[in-house]
């Protein structure tokens, strides 16, 4: 049984336009990473969200922490080819000592 | 600074042949983690330390065996190695817990005949 189902697992859109993935659990979750993973290299994290309901920004990267913590979706903004990659959520359970990761969304875009 | 580092990058073992994956960082991170990586199943962790002297099993521990003598480095040993452990290896690690996050080495493929 997979804690974190992310959704789509494969996306392919044109440069310039808007998508949002989503990771969902049953879980509640202390915090919640997203990571980007490009072919060959080890996952590079992006941003950490632990309270519910928040929001944060990273240029065209937009992060939000479901109010419950059992939920996180990543909506990127004209979008270009050099987001291309696979986006990973990971979530820590409180006191865990180790998080656990989705299956990821492959997202592929074109010129 | 260099991360976390990891030797070998690829390796093709025959099935029984034992082999000993290191993992270095030099972040003093309290955390350690190694994961195995295959299509279509994410990453799944092996084994995991929380600090020098430490380890515990993670999901898939089976087969596997680790150490962390020293807090910089987490050795992960495949005793006889067997064609299902074809896969990526990473190896991470944290400050803390509670939202810190990881970094990532590079990976080490193995392929297992």
């Amino acid at each position: 049984t997979q804690l974190l189902e992310q959704s789509p697992q494969f996306l392919s859109i044109q440069e310039g336009e808007n998508l949002t993935v989503y990771c969902n659990s049953s879980s509640v979750f202390s915090s919640l990473q997203w990571y980007r993973q490009e072919p060959g290299e080890g996952p590079v994290l992006l941003v950490t969200v632990v309270t519910g309901g928040e929001v944060k920004k990273l240029k065209r990267l937009t992060f939000q922490f479901g109010d419950a913590r059992k939920d996180s979706s990543l909506h990127i903004t004209a979008a270009q080819p050099g987001d291309t990659g696979l986006y990973l959520c990971a979530g820590e359970e409180t006191n865990a000592g180790k998080s656990t990761f989705g299956d990821g969304t492959t997202l592929t875009v074109k010129p | 600074n260099a991360g976390v580092t990891q030797t070998p990058k690829f390796r093709v073992l025959k099935t029984g042949q034992s082999m000993t994956l290191l993992c270095a960082q030099d972040m003093n991170h309290e955390y350690m983690y190694w994961y195995r990586q295959d299509p279509g199943m994410g990453l799944r962790l092996i084994h995991y330390s929380v600090g020098e002297g430490t380890t515990a099993k993670g999901e898939v521990p089976d087969g596997y065996n680790v150490s962390r003598l020293k807090k910089q480095n987490f050795l992960l040993g495949l005793e006889s190695a067997a064609p299902s452990q074809t896969s990526v290896y990473f190896c991470a690690s944290s400050y803390a817990t509670g939202g810190s996050g990881y970094t990532f080495g590079s990976g080490t493929r193995l392929t297992v005949v």
